[in-house]
């Protein structure tokens, strides 16, 4: 594995902005990945980031500092639907795999 | 409508019985992958092959097995020989250095 560490739980209100943090580390690095899972469902793609710094997509963004093996994801006016597994993964330089962290189960409360 | 597909969406198996579970993209993508996920719990990597005719095993490849004879398909089967098999299997595939896109998933009961 890489190591990927994320917080298994976190709640946060609907409205509100919450940061889900990701650490990692491996020996060589092509891109760290955002993914949500719903209950019973496949995971979806949210972002993806290979350079330093924030990638924005709507209420959704991710930040990466590769230096520090750390990279976060940001949810902005959440919403009830927000309520999901969220999933940190790494892809290594060597290899054609993708490692998933444990995933952080988000509970948006009223 | 580019996608992957899985089937059965529900599966049940007595133990002692093998089963397949089948995984189809139209996306034209080379690499396919299978996960299993537990109740809580990540992603982790059964099996992947990076082209046709080709695979490698994964974390747990132990008690499976696979074929990759089309680059659209990729059927895992499930042997008597894994000694826990009820979980949720995702299937995945991608082109190199992009993203994963999975297929809804099979749920394997075993009674």
């Amino acid at each position: 594995g890489q190591n990927i560490d994320q917080p298994t739980e976190m709640t946060a209100t609907e409205g509100a902005i919450v940061q889900i943090n990701c650490t990692y580390q491996t020996s060589g690095f092509n891109g760290l990945f955002w993914y949500q899972q719903h209950a019973g469902e496949a995971p979806t793609f949210l972002s993806y980031n290979v350079l330093d710094g924030l990638e924005e997509k709507g209420r959704f963004s991710s930040f990466l500092s590769r230096s520090k093996g750390y990279s976060y994801l940001l949810l902005k006016e959440l919403q009830m639907k927000d309520s999901a597994s969220y999933l940190c993964a790494v892809r290594p330089i060597t290899g054609n795999q993708f490692y998933f962290g444990t995933g952080t189960s988000l509970t948006v409360i009223p | 409508d580019g996608g992957i597909t899985q089937s059965p969406k529900y599966l049940f198996r007595k133990e002692g019985q093998n089963v397949t579970l089948s995984c189809e993209q139209n996306l034209n993508h080379d690499a396919m992958y299978w996960y299993r996920q537990d109740p809580g719990q990540g992603l982790r990597l059964i099996y992947y092959s990076q082209i046709v005719n080709d695979f490698q095993k994964g974390d747990i490849a132990e008690g499976y097995s696979v074929s990759r004879e089309k680059k659209e398909s990729f059927p895992l089967t499930v042997t008597s020989a894994q000694k826990n098999p009820t979980a949720f299997y995702l299937c995945a595939s991608d082109q190199r250095n992009n993203e994963q896109f999975f297929g809804p998933g099979t749920r394997l009961t075993v009674l």
